[in-house]
């Protein structure tokens, strides 16, 4: 079984809609990050977490919330999508933050 | 602030020829920096990292990079590329007091030809 899951795995919803993407981790990390990845921008840090009771906004957090529900989850939610937020969306962990492990991705669509 | 500028979005090389994909990057303290690979419909995964240790690192698959403090530079090689090389590949630099979270470079996009 993988390390680190993202459901969905593609989601396809509509503009104004309220939409959860989960990450769960069986790697006992502490850190756990959320990112977007748009074609020829890299990787952009959406929100951060250094436990469950830490979360910090990344440089690109407007229009996202996160919640940590546990050590092993953390969920990212669009309160009402919009269509420049179609991306994938990666969930990663790490212990010191330098090794990140990636989960697979969500590819998320808003029309 | 720290930012990572990788030199051309697309490479393309023939099979057995040398790779290079080449890494910039910016940062005030010392950075710990990072090459990650991305296969088609897959996530991140790391190839290699340097980590303030020896300025040559070997990571996964033949692939290596060479830190250059004076160039600002950690650019990634194999000597002979293989089909299955054909991925995207991001290069990222990590600082350790901003509680060591990643920025990414561009990516490039590294095609293989037969």
């Amino acid at each position: 079984d993988a390390d680190v899951t993202q459901t969905p795995r593609n989601r396809i919803t509509k503009t104004g809609k309220r939409i959860m993407l989960e990450c769960s981790q069986t790697k006992g990390h502490d850190r756990m990050y959320w990112y977007r990845q748009d074609p020829g921008l890299g990787l952009r840090l959406i929100y951060y977490s250094f436990d469950v009771k830490d979360i910090n906004k990344g440089e690109i957090s407007d229009g996202y919330s996160v919640s940590r529900q546990a050590q092993a989850k953390f969920s990212l939610s669009l309160e009402s999508a919009i269509p420049n937020q179609t991306a994938l969306y990666f969930c990663a962990t790490s212990v010191t933050g330098n090794e990140q492990f990636f989960g697979p991705g969500t590819r998320l669509t808003v029309l | 602030a720290q930012s990572v500028t990788q030199l051309g979005s697309h490479v393309s090389v023939s099979e057995g020829a040398l790779v290079l994909l080449r890494c910039n990057y910016s940062s005030s303290v010392p950075p710990y920096l990072f090459w990650y690979v991305q296969y088609p419909n897959q996530g991140l995964q790391l190839l290699l990292k340097y980590t303030s240790a020896a300025t040559l690192v070997k990571g996964i698959n033949g692939f290596e990079a060479e830190f250059k403090k004076s160039e600002t530079s950690f650019h990634l090689t194999k000597p002979s590329a293989h089909m299955s090389d054909a991925a995207e590949y991001f290069c990222a630099v990590s600082v350790q007091n901003q509680g060591g979270k990643l920025i990414f470079g561009q990516g490039t996009e590294l095609s293989v030809k037969p």
